[in-house]
């Protein structure tokens, strides 16, 4: 079975240092990654994901993401951070198609000036 | 732009009485899931449908029903509300296709007392 390890469950930075937000999968096969947001009260928004190809994904926000297939990691990244990035992130993972998508446990962001 | 609608941002039900949560999609996927979603445990998948009238448990499905009649709409169904169940569901719709993301609408907070 597939899962999706989120490493850390809060990071506290302060506003415009770097933040990197960690995550690994398990899986043998070839796998989608996706990582979403969501601010306080609303639903989840797509960030990036990785289908195939280069290994740095480029979302919104200035966040980007790095597959590394050989330590099954994609962590996210954002070198300056704002205030408004404060929310709650999450890394799923999906293998198959016509399956769902599975969910870390999420990391909580919190920015503070 | 997708747009996922959940009936009811917030419920605040009885035990014991039977719940429904509707959640409709306006760009025809094929999936619909419905998703848990609690404090340090990220999103669980209750249940999800890749068809009308098809659906697939998944990681907690005990207390939980679903229907799906017609594409773009999947019922979350609780069949006698326990304490337990006291949480945000949110709904998230996809296509077939493996390399696609997934669209959620923006929760209903639910309460039973």
């Amino acid at each position: 079975a597939q899962s999706v390890t989120q490493l850390d469950s809060q990071v506290p930075v302060f506003e415009e240092a770097p933040v990197e937000l960690r995550c690994n999968y398990s899986s043998s096969v070839s796998v989608y990654l996706f990582w979403y947001v969501q601010y306080p009260n609303q639903g989840l928004q797509l960030l990036l994901k990785y289908l195939s190809g280069s290994t740095l994904v480029k979302g919104i926000n200035g966040f980007e993401a790095e597959f590394n297939k050989s330590q099954t990691s994609f962590h996210l990244r954002k070198p300056s951070v704002h205030i408004s990035d404060t929310a709650e992130y999450f890394c799923a993972v999906r293998r198959q198609a016509g399956t769902a998508l599975i969910f870390g446990k999420g990391t909580t962001l919190s920015v503070s000036s | 732009d997708v747009k996922v609608t959940q009936s009811s941002r917030y419920l605040v039900k009885r035990t014991g009485e039977k719940v429904f949560l509707e959640c409709v999609q306006d760009m025809d996927h094929e999936n619909m899931f419905w998703y848990r979603q609690d404090p340090g445990l990220g999103l669980r998948l209750i249940y999800f449908s890749y068809d009308v009238k098809m659906k697939e448990k998944g990681d907690i499905p005990e207390g939980y029903s679903v229907s799906r009649e017609k594409k773009e709409r999947f019922s979350l169904i609780l069949e006698s509300a326990s304490t337990n169940q006291t949480s945000m569901y949110l709904c998230a719709s996809s296509k077939m296709q493996v390399n696609t993301e997934a669209f959620f609408g923006q929760g209903t907070r639910l309460t039973v007392v």
